[in-house]
């Protein structure tokens, strides 16, 4: 079952602003994951952020972690029009093999 | 490094046939691949892991005698899907751990498979 609830499901900005996507999970994670996918695409790994950080930065990118509200929000600042993608925050709880649960998803679109 | 590849990238197949998708870690050994099904517009959905050398650990609701994996090596996994129907329809993306980077919690995940059954 879906454990990552994400708002809002879709988000459209102008180019140069930027984006805030929110994540919510139900159980208690080793860490969470950030992926973006193109429309058909595979998916790419963007960020890792484990339960005991509470924000990380790479790029244009930061995600915060609040392990008390179990949820994790992701921030691209200054939004290109290359970043419009589906977004998906993923929850691994540390379980047997270490799999993924993923969230609805936050389609984002920037318009040029 | 850490590339997944995914074949085939598209395949159209009668109702009631076989399909067979492979899995591929290209520069890395990954002892668990996942296989998950994606319906359009909609998130991903794990179906099984997949450990080499041992069966697949299915989730709820998928029928392992349907959804074969076979996982024979440390650079290749399959997913026939057996007797397709048109529900079966989807794209089904995999995605291996690299167990000795240090890394190892990130899943390196294929570029899917769009699966479209007549």
């Amino acid at each position: 079952s879906q454990q990552g609830e994400e708002d809002p499901q879709a988000l459209s900005i102008q180019e140069g602003e930027n984006a805030t996507m929110n994540c919510s999970y139900k159980t208690s994670i080793n860490n969470l994951q950030w992926y973006r996918q193109n429309s058909g695409r595979g998916l790419v790994h963007l960020i890792l952020i484990r339960s005991n950080e509470r924000e990380k930065h790479s790029g244009r990118l930061r995600v915060t972690l609040d392990t008390s509200k179990k949820s994790s929000s992701l921030l691209i600042t200054a939004s290109r029009a290359a970043d419009t993608a589906s977004y998906f925050c993923a929850t691994d709880a540390g379980e047997y093999g270490n799999k993924l649960v993923f969230g609805a998803g936050t389609i984002l679109r920037v318009k040029s | 490094g850490a590339v997944v590849s995914q074949h085939p990238s598209r395949v159209i197949c009668k109702s009631g046939t076989s399909v067979k998708i492979e899995c591929r870690s290209l520069d890395f050994q990954a002892t668990t691949m996942f296989w998950y099904r994606q319906f359009p517009k909609q998130s991903l959905m794990l179906m099984a892991t997949s450990n080499e050398g041992s069966k697949a650990t299915y989730e709820q609701g998928v029928e392992k005698d349907k959804f074969l994996i076979n996982h024979a090596s440390l650079t290749l996994s399959t997913l026939t899907v057996t007797s397709a129907h048109p529900e079966d329809s989807s794209f089904y993306i995999c995605s291996a751990r690299d167990i000795l980077r240090d890394t190892k919690d990130t899943q390196y995940f294929g570029p899917g498979t769009r699966l479209t059954v007549l």
